[in-house]
């Protein structure tokens, strides 16, 4: 079993839907970090979370420390938003390594 | 801004052929990392730096070596490539403090070994 698993592996939606994307994890985290990579291949960071929720533009990401569990929101979604998600999380080990999930890729159709 | 550069973009090597991808980030990060991507995998990692002069095996060393060469640059070096290091390579640094900053990746690296 991966230390990350993401869901769904693949989302097509309507462009206005309201996305979801989760992420689910097992081991101890000190944080956890979305990512977004183009179809070009770069990859960008979204969020930052140790706790509770942050708000950047149409994009929502929450976290349950206790659950284990992440999940990243998009309201009113546009093509634009179709790329890669991607879930890291850094364990509390004391290192800094990241490990991530396999991405969950979404398109958006006008 | 140019943040992590890496180059090259695109390379095809034959079986055997040694090469070296280069990375610099010009953010005064400390930690710099090498990872692959790989279909229905997520990127793994190959191996990192948490300073200069100090390096740490990843999760898929083998058939790999690398240079901290400064606080800027983080040289990846395949000896002697196999077609099973086919693959997309991102380098990455960052300035976290018990997992929490923002980490800034390389365009990528796409190598084909025949």
């Amino acid at each position: 079993k991966n230390e990350v698993e993401q869901s769904p592996q693949n989302l097509t939606a309507q462009e206005g839907e309201f996305i979801t994307i989760n992420c689910s994890y097992s081991v101890g985290i000190s944080a956890l970090h979305w990512l977004q990579q183009h179809p070009g291949g770069g990859i960008v960071s979204l969020f930052m979370l140790s706790s509770g929720k942050k708000k950047h533009g149409r994009l929502i990401a929450t976290i349950n420390i206790q659950e284990k569990h992440s999940s990243l929101h998009i309201t009113a979604s546009h093509p634009r938003d179709s790329a890669v998600y991607i879930c890291a999380v850094v364990s509390n080990f004391g290192n800094e390594k990241l490990t991530f999930g396999t991405g969950t890729r979404l398109t958006i159709i006008p | 801004n140019a943040g992590v550069t890496q180059t090259p973009k695109f390379q095809v090597l034959k079986t055997g052929q040694s090469m070296t991808l280069q990375c610099a980030q010009d953010m005064n990060h400390n930690s710099m990392y090498w990872y692959r991507q790989d279909p229905g995998m997520g990127l793994r990692l190959i191996y990192y730096s948490a300073s200069e002069g100090t390096t740490d095996k990843g999760e898929v060393p083998n058939g790999y070596n690398v240079s901290r060469l400064n606080k800027r640059e983080f040289s990846l070096r395949l000896e002697s490539a196999a077609p099973s290091q086919t693959s997309v390579y991102f380098c990455a640094s960052s300035e976290l403090t018990q997992g929490v900053g923002t980490i800034y990746f390389g365009e990528g690296s796409w190598l084909t070994v025949v």
